[in-house]
């Protein structure tokens, strides 16, 4: 059974750019969350999708987007990009409806701001 | 506001030692808690927890919940260089899968 799969897994970008990442969950989860990583923050909730709609929404500013298609494949966005949003970013599915925190994270998606 | 603690931030030991890490955690109604193990990038799942007392076992590794205190703390017995890892500890908010996490523990096991 295939994992959770992030593309791409490293990219480079300059400030006021914008990026799009990509994420497929696990077949059959339809639960999809996305996470920044950094150094100083750790792992911080950005936002969760489940059957194509947000569930669940972090504390980052609205340059951060994301969707969810009918396949439950998931995209996040930044826009007009700034130097601190630099980090890994991952993304998790989950089997679970309700949700009970289980998840099963994809390897990452690296970005570097300059 | 929500939170999670680990501690400590950082451990090394050497081979066969035993280690304890802790986490503590404040949050409106309490599901469940979470252990993951990170290496290298992608956290994995180790144990879930929403029982106070029931130890959570999976070879070297156990978990245990005390929801009066609000902690938990996973052991590993007779550690190996394989467990050198990042332990993270994580608490699911409101509804779905929105979880808080700690800072972790970064294990170094030295051969």
């Amino acid at each position: 059974k295939a994992g959770v799969t992030q593309t791409p897994r490293y990219l480079i970008k300059t400030r006021g750019q914008q990026v799009t990442l990509s994420c497929s969950p696990i077949s059959g989860h339809r639960s999809v969350s996305w996470y920044q990583q950094t150094p100083g923050q750790g792992l911080q909730f950005l936002f969760e999708y489940f059957s194509e709609t947000q569930r669940n929404k972090g504390n980052f500013p609205g340059r951060f987007s994301g969707r969810q298609f009918s396949n439950s494949r998931s995209e996040m966005n930044v826009s007009t990009l700034e130097l601190g949003d630099s980090a890994l970013y991952l993304c998790a599915s989950s089997l679970n409806t309700i949700g009970t925190g289980e998840l099963f994270f994809g390897e990452g998606s690296r970005l570097t701001v300059l | 506001e929500d939170k999670v603690v680990q501690s400590p931030l950082s451990l090394v030991v050497h081979e066969g030692d035993t280690v304890t890490l802790n986490c503590s955690y404040e949050v409106t109604n309490f599901r469940s808690l979470l252990w993951y193990k990170q290496e290298k990038k992608a956290p994995t799942f180790l144990f879930m927890l929403t029982s106070s007392g029931i130890e959570k076992k999976s070879g070297r590794l156990s978990s245990i919940l005390d929801k009066k205190e609000l902690f938990s703390i996973l052991n590993i017995t007779a550690t190996q260089t394989g467990d050198s890892a990042i332990y993270l500890c994580a608490v699911p908010l409101e509804y779905g899968n929105k979880l808080v996490f700690g800072a972790g523990t970064i294990l170094r096991v030295k051969s």
